[in-house]
């Protein structure tokens, strides 16, 4: 089956942008969608299809695609963007649902 | 404003059938527009999807954990629900419950999410 692999731990200095990854196969034909974890507390989703946000999710949160990789970009990341983030996508091999392993934003 | 909140047992003994049942208010189960499903996260680890159900009851799981998982819709009650059979320790998760959006090209989301029931597998 297929898998989407992202960066255990990433870090951003306070104010500046970052760049979250996630590769896979089934990113060539679907997008990806990407969720905030924070400890405690249940996943939040931040961007869906080609780069949407939903209502209440500011518009630092953007999302891109390339080839077989998606992207997650926070621009002015701020202290409490510091969270675990996924994403997760359709794996046509299997009719399933796919998630990544997650990224642990730290903001410096 | 949608709300899902899952409840169940918090705690299952090794090799019997965890249940957990979700409740969806401020709005229909009964709809064409999106399923429900349920996503677990083992402490420490990732985000896994484990199945999902549309309000005809059709539903598919994850192939890996397909012979263990059942997941079934109750409309009349506005709810669906998760059983997962035979668990071991390695099945200690936090498992949530979510409605999830699916387009035509095959693009998902998972949006709103229940806030989580841990579940821990322990004689």
């Amino acid at each position: 089956s297929s898998e989407l692999t992202q960066d255990p731990a990433v870090s951003v200095a306070l104010g500046q942008t970052v760049r979250i990854t996630c590769q896979g196969d089934s990113l060539r034909n679907f997008y990806a969608s990407w969720y905030q974890k924070k400890p405690g507390q249940a996943p939040v989703l931040v961007i869906y299809g080609k780069n949407n946000r939903p209502s209440g999710i500011p518009d630092r949160f953007s999302g891109s695609n390339s080839g077989n990789t998606a992207f997650l970009t926070i621009t002015g990341a701020q202290a409490e963007h510091e969270a675990d983030y996924y994403c997760c996508t359709w794996d046509t091999n299997d009719n399933h649902v796919l998630f990544g392993g997650g990224t642990k934003l730290t903001v410096l | 404003q949608l709300q899902l909140q899952a409840s169940g047992p918090g705690l299952v003994k090794p090799s019997e059938t965890l249940s957990l049942t979700c409740s969806v208010s401020g709005g229909p189960i009964s709809t064409s527009a999106y399923s429900w499903g349920w996503i677990r996260q083992p402490p420490g680890k990732a985000l896994e999807w484990l199945g999902t159900v549309y309000f005809s009851g059709r539903a598919y799981s994850k192939p890996s954990l397909n012979s263990r998982v059942t997941i079934s819709v109750d409309t009349s009650k506005n709810q669906f629900s998760l059983k997962l059979t035979s668990v071991t320790a390695a099945d200690t998760a936090v498992y949530y419950c979510a409605r999830q959006a699916e387009t035509p090209g095959g693009f998902v989301w998972f949006d709103p999410w229940g806030q989580g029931i841990l579940v821990t597998v322990s004689s």
